[in-house]
């Protein structure tokens, strides 16, 4: 069965600083990745996809994630985070239509 | 536009009874899905309808949980004879018909279902 995995619950930073956070996924077919940002009250959006092509992706709101096959990641970036970006963040796989989310990452970004 | 819109927003209700949540997708949109966000399990697939054909039902964690498309647009959610479990956020989605690439996914506000 597939699965992804992200390797941090909680995040917390001071603005400005930069964000990384981790994905894993399991299923080694055709690849459709997707990060989505569910911001306090809101709800879920996308903020970047990947099914093919560069593995570097860019997204709204200046986040990218890097494709890398050979481990099976999809790592979300963003260089300088705002206050505004504190949110849960979900990674997730798609195959046929369905997605497979992984646990969500809370990112807490200070003033 | 509109977005999906889900209905009610919260619902209480006692263990035993039954609950219908309401889904209504974006204008155009063929594929509808359901999913649950719980604390324990996060965020997991429930069952899929595009256009005419079977729906998917693989994620419906049991036969208490069914899901009716009418019309090939508004879906209802029903939880028969609801546990303390059933508690969670009930997410619905919808996208667009197309084969490749896959679609992305809008999704509504949520029913926050609570079991007491």
């Amino acid at each position: 069965a597939q699965s992804v995995s992200q390797h941090n619950h909680h995040v917390i930073l001071s603005e400005a600083a930069s964000l990384e956070l981790g994905c894993n996924y399991s299923y080694g077919g055709t690849v459709n990745l997707f990060w989505y940002v569910q911001y306090p009250g809101q709800h879920l959006q996308l903020l970047l996809k990947y099914f093919s092509g560069d593995p570097l992706v860019k997204g709204i709101k200046g986040f990218e994630a890097e494709f890398i096959k050979s481990k099976f990641s999809f790592n979300l970036r963003k260089p300088s985070v705002q206050w505004s970006d504190t949110a849960e963040y979900f990674c997730a796989e798609a195959a046929g239509n369905k997605l497979t989310f992984g646990g969500g990452t809370r990112v807490l970004v200070k003033p | 536009g509109a977005g999906v819109s889900q209905s009610p927003s919260n619902k209480v209700t006692e263990k035993g009874k039954d609950v219908e949540l309401r889904c209504d997708p974006i204008s155009g949109h063929t594929a509808l899905y359901w999913y649950r966000q719980s604390l324990g399990q996060g965020l997991e697939f429930l069952i899929y309808f595009q256009g005419n054909s079977a729906p998917d039902k693989s994620g419906l964690p049991s036969d208490r949980f069914s899901a009716e498309r009418t019309g090939g647009s508004v879906s209802t959610l029903t939880i028969q004879r609801t546990q303390q479990e059933d508690s969670a956020v009930y997410l619905c989605a919808s996208s667009l018909d197309r084969d490749r690439p896959v679609n992305e996914q809008f999704f509504g506000p949520g029913t926050r279902l609570t079991v007491l």
